[in-house]
Formats: C-alpha cells, sequence, structure tokens
C-alpha cells in the first residue's frame, strides 16, 4: 500500500498570507489527523477528521481549519499567517477504533518571512 | 488531559552499547502507546505500539519497550545501538476510548550514536 502523502513539501509565505496543505491518506484509512511541530513546542496536534467531520481538536486559534472530503482526503488552511506559523505539518491516518496506530507522511516544511 | 515526559532531551552513545530511553505519561484511564522514530530528513516512522496484554512489546529494528502500568512508563531498550539508530525518539499516547484519535507526543530523545 502507498504510505500517506502530503503536498507540497515545502512553502514559503508571507506574513498575512493564507496557505492550503493536502493530505492524502493511506487506502482504507478514513480517519487524518493534522499535527504541528516546531523545534520549541514539540508535536503538537492540531484537528483530526473522520468521515468529513472534525471529531477531535488541539488548541490552535480559529486561523488553522481544515476539511476532508469523502475520498478520505483533507487539507488544512492557515489564514492570516503569522511568523510562529513556520513549521513542520504532519498528516497521519489511521483506521479508528481501540487499537487505532497512526501513520504519518513525510510533511509540509512551511517557511513563513 | 494527558501528558508525556521524556526525561532523556539528548543521548550520546557508542556503537554496541545498551539504550534505554524513558518515558512517563499521566492519565486518569486507559491508554494505548507508541513509540515513533524520525531518521534525520526522513518522516515520524513507529517503532512499536502497546495496546494490551504482554507489557513487552517488540518493534522493528531490535527495538523492545516495556509497559509498566504501577509507574505510568514505557521505557524503549534496545541491546546493542548501531550508528543507523541515529535519530529523534518520541514517546506517545492515546486514551483507549475508540474515538480518540489524537496521540499526545513527549518531548523527544535526540540519540546520537557514535562510532
Amino acid at each position: 500500500k502507498a504510505g500517506v502523502t502530503q503536498t507540497p513539501r515545502y512553502l514559503i509565505k508571507t506574513r498575512g498570507q493564507q496557505v492550503t496543505l493536502s493530505c492524502s491518506p493511506i487506502s482504507g484509512h478514513r480517519s487524518v489527523s493534522w499535527y504541528q511541530q516546531t523545534p520549541g513546542q514539540g508535536l503538537q496536534f492540531l484537528f483530526e477528521y473522520f468521515s468529513e467531520t472534525q471529531r477531535n481538536k488541539g488548541n490552535f486559534p480559529g486561523r488553522f481549519s481544515g476539511r476532508q472530503f469523502s475520498n478520505s482526503r483533507s487539507e488544512m488552511n492557515v489564514s492570516t499567517l503569522e511568523l510562529g506559523d513556520s513549521a513542520l505539518y504532519l498528516c497521519a491516518s489511521s483506521v479508528p477504533g481501540y487499537r487505532e496506530t497512526q501513520y504519518f507522511g513525510p510533511g509540509t516544511r512551511l517557511l513563513v518571512l | 488531559a494527558q501528558s508525556v515526559s521524556q526525561h532523556n532531551h539528548h543521548v550520546i552513545l557508542s556503537e554496541a552499547a545498551s539504550l534505554e530511553l524513558g518515558c512517563n505519561y499521566s492519565y486518569g484511564g486507559t491508554v494505548n502507546l507508541f513509540w515513533y522514530v524520525q531518521y534525520p530528513g526522513q518522516h515520524l516512522q513507529l517503532l512499536l505500539k502497546y495496546f494490551s496484554g504482554d507489557p513487552l512489546v517488540k518493534g522493528i529494528k531490535g527495538f523492545e519497550a516495556e509497559f509498566i502500568k504501577s509507574k505510568f512508563s514505557f521505557n524503549l531498550r534496545k541491546p546493542s545501538v548501531q550508528w543507523s539508530d541515529t535519530a529523534e525518539y518520541f514517546c506517545a499516547v492515546m486514551p483507549n476510548t475508540g474515538t480518540a484519535s489524537k496521540l499526545t507526543f513527549g518531548t523527544g530523545t535526540r540519540l546520537q550514536v557514535t562510532l
């Protein structure tokens, strides 16, 4: 099976702009979770989507949003970018349940100037 | 809310030395436990996982971990490290509710293996 794919792999944006990142899960996985990885804060959970619905949400401002499509692909959007949004954004896919295991994609590295 | 502590931030070992990385978690209910590894320039990969049963679990590349419920710990071990084990290691927990779908990670341990 192909792994989790994320596009684009690298992005450079300026403050105030908005950005959309894309994630395609492993075939058959209906849950997609997003994480932000920074040197200072480590890996932090953003949100999770299952069957096109946001089921879980982390402690990030409303500028961070996402959605999931009927084919389980997911996008996350960050509006009004700030310098502190520079990070590696990771997507993970899984089959939800009591033995859920999340598998990660390579990430999108976002640099905000 | 759950939390995870990894006490070793940076570990330097010589090849063939034994490894033990500490992980402690805090949560009021049942959790699933994971170790992930991030090799330089690569994405986060699953090393091993624990759901229930035998508290000693074996993963890929000779790694194992032991769940000690009374200590809320899930330490990672390897009897003899190789230079290729140089990477960052993350312990993570997920509440075992069936719908949590949220991993809480520790801050990571950077392992450097010297020749």
